[in-house]
């Protein structure tokens, strides 16, 4: 109940390709879906959020998808670069305490 | 800039001796936490304060303790650490405990030797 699960766990794509990274949930008293990109040796940066009473938000070049009756979300990275590889992990804040629940992660690569 | 500040940044202690790592913010954010994050996982949230209220995750190991003696400062005291605490640790903040983005620091590398 408390799990958000990640998919895949590693993506390969070409320089300008789109990178899709998918997160399912079950909880429903998550209320806020963010995600983070962390670099080696680094802490995760937030990269944007979203909550479950907006369907997509765009910033750039990344795109959150939510569809709540199915309880998932996905993260899109249109024109992929070789700078966007790293770790990407899929986040749900609960309603009442703000705990954070991390998908598994997914190691981007981009090849140029 | 950086906002969450961590120290040390790379950390070697015995398996047994105790060790302290610190952070500190700028943001002037209410909410502190903890995580451990070991090779290849996602973060794993250890406790957090808000304000000076603490609040333990059930599956803290006994031997991680925390101080937060005021705002801008927290620390992360190991007591007697184990082969399996070598780890990158985490320090996170918010303005709220409720739908609010973490910013974390770089994190301190832990290895116990």
């Amino acid at each position: 109940q408390q799990q958000v699960k990640q998919s895949p766990q590693s993506l390969i794509v070409q320089k300008g390709g789109i990178s899709i990274i998918n997160c399912a949930y079950e909880n429903t008293a998550f209320d806020y879906f963010p995600w983070y990109q962390q670099f080696p040796g680094k802490g995760p940066a937030l990269l944007i959020a979203i909550r479950p009473d907006v369907s997509e938000k765009k910033e750039g070049r990344f795109t959150i998808s939510f569809n709540k009756s199915a309880k998932q979300f996905s993260l899109h990275i249109m024109d992929s670069q070789p700078g966007d590889s790293a770790t990407y992990f899929c986040a749900a804040s609960f309603r009442n305490t703000g705990k954070l629940i991390f998908g598994q992660g997914t190691t981007l690569q981009v090849k140029p | 800039d950086a906002m969450v500040i961590q120290n040390p940044r790379y950390q070697v202690t015995q398996f047994g001796k105790p060790v302290t790592l610190s952070c500190s913010q700028t943001l002037n954010h209410n909410v502190m936490y903890w995580y451990q994050q070991k090779s290849s996982q996602a973060p794993k949230l250890l406790f957090h304060y808000y304000d000076k209220d603490f609040n333990n995750e059930a599956d803290t190991p006994d031997n991680f303790q925390s101080r937060r003696p005021n705002t801008s400062f927290c620390f992360l005291d190991i007591r007697s650490p184990g082969l399996g605490d070598t780890a990158m640790y985490l320090c996170a903040t918010s303005r709220e405990n409720q739908g609010q983005p973490q910013h974390f620091g770089d994190g301190t590398r832990l290895s116990i030797l």
